[in-house]
């Protein structure tokens, strides 16, 4: 099962573009890389999932490289709702490869 | 339902007491997950069922926790003799199909759970 890292923490400003990256050298052939949300008592929500190169939809952009080694979630000008958890997992869904979590990082947007 | 429904939302119980907590998950959806959720730390695995067979239980951290969904539908999460290092937030989350790479996952917004 591939482990991600990714920075505990992150600020920002309101209409800023956010870019956070993660790391999961181990990445499998098989394996997909997806992105949550989680507000504060509130479960993880779905915000985006690829494969390789550029996916793009009305909430964010993920970026992988060539080598699928990282990852880069990017949130285009922020505001203060995207204060939140934001947690990167990887894994092809099958044969027993469970959703895992890392502790996420952390972005505080700010006025 | 529209979505994952959790109850009790929140639930405080003496040390030693047991507890179940009940999941309804998206009318239709295969998969169903637990998972557990210390305070400032991410969830963590707890099982899995696709309908009523349950697949995986790997995640459940002792013989007093047990997990079911008898019809394929609703599951219930039981804890016996509450401890205090089981206080944490239960998340339920369901998906449409089995184990698959799809568009994410469906969670509930959990049960927070304080044993005193």
């Amino acid at each position: 099962l591939a482990k991600t890292t990714q920075p505990i923490s992150m600020d920002s400003y309101e209409g800023q573009e956010v870019n956070i990256t993660c790391s999961h050298n181990n990445i499998a052939t098989n394996d997909y890389i997806t992105w949550y949300q989680q507000f504060p008592s509130q479960g993880p929500r779905f915000i985006i999932q690829g494969y390789k190169t550029k996916v793009t939809n009305e909430v964010a952009s993920l970026f992988i490289p060539a080598d699928r080694k990282s990852s880069t979630l990017s949130l285009p000008r922020v505001s203060l709702s995207d204060t939140a958890v934001y947690y990167c997992l990887v894994g092809d869904g099958n044969a027993g490869n469970m959703l895992t979590f890392g502790g996420g990082t952390r972005l505080m947007v700010k006025p | 339902g529209a979505g994952v429904s959790q109850s009790p939302r929140y639930k405080v119980a003496k040390r030693g007491q047991d507890v179940a907590l009940r999941c309804d998950p998206i009318s239709g959806h295969v998969s169903l997950f637990w998972y557990q959720q210390a305070l400032g730390q991410g969830p963590e695995f707890l099982t899995y069922f696709q309908n009523e067979a349950q697949l995986d239980k790997s995640g459940l951290p002792s013989d007093r926790f047990f997990a079911e969904r008898p019809e394929g539908s609703v599951s219930t999460l039981k804890i016996q003799r509450t401890q205090q290092e089981d206080s944490a937030v239960y998340l339920c989350a369901s998906s449409p199909r089995g184990l698959a790479v799809d568009y994410g996952y469906t969670f509930g917004s959990g049960t927070r759970l304080t044993v005193v």
